[in-house]
Formats: C-alpha cells, sequence, structure tokens
C-alpha cells in the first residue's frame, strides 16, 4: 500500500513534443505529490508539486495533472526540448511531521533535436 | 544543492568494512533524510531525522545505523559493509519554510567490493 507506481520506465520524443509520465498510488492518506528532474551525476531538483485539492497545477512548460478517484497523477511536458533530458521521479508522502517520501521508480526521458 | 554537502563524493571499500558517511547543511534545518537510489528502485528512504538526537527507520534501515549530535551534521554509517549496499546515497533537508518540500544534496557514490 505503500508503493508509488511509475511508467514508462524510459521515453523517447522529438524535441517540441509532449511527454507524460504517469504515476498511481494506492495508500489514500497520502497528500503531497512532488516530482523531481535528476540529471547525471547530481541530486534529485524538485520540479513542481501538488496537492489533492486541485486537479492541475501549471510551472512554465511543466504541468501536473492529479484525479484523487483513480490515484493517479501525471506529469506534461509541454514544448519539450533537448535540455529536458532528464530522469523524472514521482513522490508521494502523507504530509506533516515527518513527510517520508516514497518515490517512483523514475523515468529516463530522452528529447531528440 | 540547497546548502548541503556530502563526503565523500566517491568511496570504494571492501566487504565487512565499516563505512560512514557524512551530510552536512549549512541552515540548521531540523529534517534531514538518507535515501539510497538503485536502478529500478528509485529513492528510498533509509533513516531520517527530526532534531539532534532524534531520528527513526525508513523503509530500508536494514545494516545501516545514522547520528545526529549535532544540527548541521547527519551521519549514515554501514557498520559492516556488503556488496548489496552498493549503491548512490542521497541526503535531503526539509526546510520549515518550504512546506514538504525536500532538497537534496549532490549525492555519495559508494562501491562495495
Amino acid at each position: 500500500q505503500q508503493q508509488v507506481k511509475q511508467s514508462p520506465q524510459s521515453l523517447i520524443v522529438q524535441k517540441g513534443g509532449i511527454p507524460i509520465i504517469n504515476c498511481a498510488y494506492e495508500n489514500t492518506a497520502f497528500d503531497y505529490f512532488p516530482w523531481y528532474q535528476q540529471f547525471p551525476g547530481k541530486g534529485p531538483a524538485l520540479l513542481i508539486a501538488i496537492r489533492p485539492d486541485v486537479s492541475e497545477k501549471k510551472e512554465g512548460r511543466f504541468t501536473i495533472s492529479f484525479n484523487k478517484s483513480a490515484k493517479q497523477f501525471s506529469l506534461h511536458i509541454m514544448d519539450s526540448q533537448p535540455g529536458d533530458s532528464a530522469t523524472y521521479f514521482c513522490a508521494a508522502s502523507n504530509s506533516g511531521a515527518t513527510n517520508k517520501l516514497i518515490f517512483g521508480t523514475g523515468t529516463l526521458l530522452a528529447v531528440q533535436p | 544543492d540547497a546548502g548541503i554537502t556530502q563526503s565523500p563524493r566517491h568511496k570504494v571499500t571492501e566487504t565487512g568494512t565499516p563505512v560512514t558517511l557524512r551530510c552536512h547543511q549549512t541552515e540548521n534545518h531540523r529534517y534531514m533524510y538518507w535515501y539510497r537510489q538503485d536502478p529500478g528502485h528509485g529513492l528510498r528512504l533509509i533513516h531520517y531525522s527530526y532534531g539532534v538526537k532524534d531520528t527513526d527507520k525508513g523503509e530500508v534501515s536494514d545494516g545501516y545505523s545514522v547520528s545526529r549530535s549535532k544540527t548541521e551534521d547527519f551521519l549514515l554509517t554501514l557498520e559492516s559493509a556488503t556488496s548489496s549496499q552498493t549503491s548512490v546515497y542521497f541526503c535531503a533537508i526539509r526546510p520549515p519554510s518550504g512546506g514538504d518540500t525536500q532538497y537534496f544534496g549532490p549525492g555519495t557514490r559508494l562501491t562495495v567490493l
């Protein structure tokens, strides 16, 4: 019940395309859902996060869509660029004092020029 | 890297030897976390701390211990390293002003031969 399932494992898109990465969770107590971006040799960096009281959140070219009833959330990258090539992780937690994040297994995105 | 340093950045050791990894933060944040990252598993929480001398286990704590004698330092110790502990280890902090956001350090790549 603590798992966060992420798909696809890898993704290749052309420049300008809209890659979509999906995550699903089981624990209905989760109420904080961040996405992290990681470049090779670096630590994960927070990209965008959402809470279940909204169905969509946009920050620049990055959008999270959230479906509470289906217990699913997804990341869309608009007008993708080669510089977006990285590994993306979704995560979930029951926010509060300890906020222990449960991560998905990651999606390796390659944006071809 | 959110004022977080990790040392060493790379380490190769032999099975059965003790290893200590250090996470240092400059902002005196209360919450600190240790994760390990492995292909196909994403990031998994090892231990976390919510104050000096206050620590608790995460989902993969077997074989690891932690200590926090000062706010700025969180140490992860492998008492007797095994090959299954070959991984990249990340430290994270959670600033009180950032809500549930966690910020990650640059990581330590540990190889146990």
